[in-house]
């Protein structure tokens, strides 16, 4: 079974550009999150979705936003880049039991200059 | 809040040692999940081990145990026979309880840089 894919894995933008991040989930797997990494904050949940429907919410400002499509598939938009985006983006899948685990992508790295 | 806390920045241990990276945490929630993730360079997250709060025996998967204490509020990994491949970040974390049925949130440690000598 083919594992999460992240697209693109590298991507370069200027401040003040928007961003567009996708994620395909391991097929089966209805539940899409979605993470930061930077060195001084580690990892941090952005937010999850279930059934094309926003499930859970992490504490970042209203220009990270996301969606999920009825093949599960999910995008996260970044608008307005600051150069505090520069970070490495992680999306994992599930299925929905309270016990199941989630498995990640390779990550997408965005570097805002 | 929940909260995980890894507290070795970094080990360095020589290959086909055993090594334990230490992971607490802290939750009311009697029902919880914890996991350990390995980080290598390339940077995907990788499972490594799942343990369920409720569950009665320490998981096991392969080379990786997790020595569980419950009342100490601790969940450490204990690589066997380490090797060269295990170099990489260490990340333990728990699923945030209370958000209701299946849903997901993995709140992490800051993570334990472990690298093997040869």
């Amino acid at each position: 079974k083919a594992g999460v894919t992240q697209t693109p894995r590298y991507l370069i933008k200027t401040r003040g550009q928007q961003v567009t991040l996708s994620c395909s989930p391991i097929s089966g797997h209805r539940s899409v999150s979605w993470y930061q990494q930077t060195p001084g904050q580690g990892l941090q949940f952005l937010f999850e979705y279930f059934s094309e429907t926003q499930r859970n919410k992490g504490n970042f400002p209203g220009r990270f936003s996301g969606r999920q499509f009825s093949n599960s598939r999910s995008e996260m938009n970044v608008s307005t880049l600051e150069l505090g985006d520069s970070a490495l983006y992680l999306c994992a899948s599930s299925l929905d039991g309270p016990t199941d685990t989630q498995y990640f992508g390779p990550g997408t790295r965005l570097t805002v200059l | 809040a929940q909260k995980i806390t890894q507290t070795q920045p970094g080990m360095f241990v020589q290959e086909k040692e055993a090594v334990t990276l230490d992971c607490t945490y802290d939750t009311s929630d009697p029902s919880y999940g914890l996991f350990w993730y390995k980080q290598p360079s390339s940077g995907e997250m990788i499972f490594l081990i799942y343990q369920g709060s409720y569950d009665q025996q320490n998981a096991t998967e392969g080379r990786y145990s997790l020595n569980f204490q419950k009342a100490r509020k601790s969940a450490n990994l204990v690589i066997s026979a380490s090797q060269l491949g295990d170099s990489a970040m260490y990340f333990c974390a728990m699923r945030e309880p209370g958000l209701g049925q299946g849903a997901q949130k993995l709140v992490f440690g800051q993570g334990t840089r472990l690298t093997i000598n040869p």
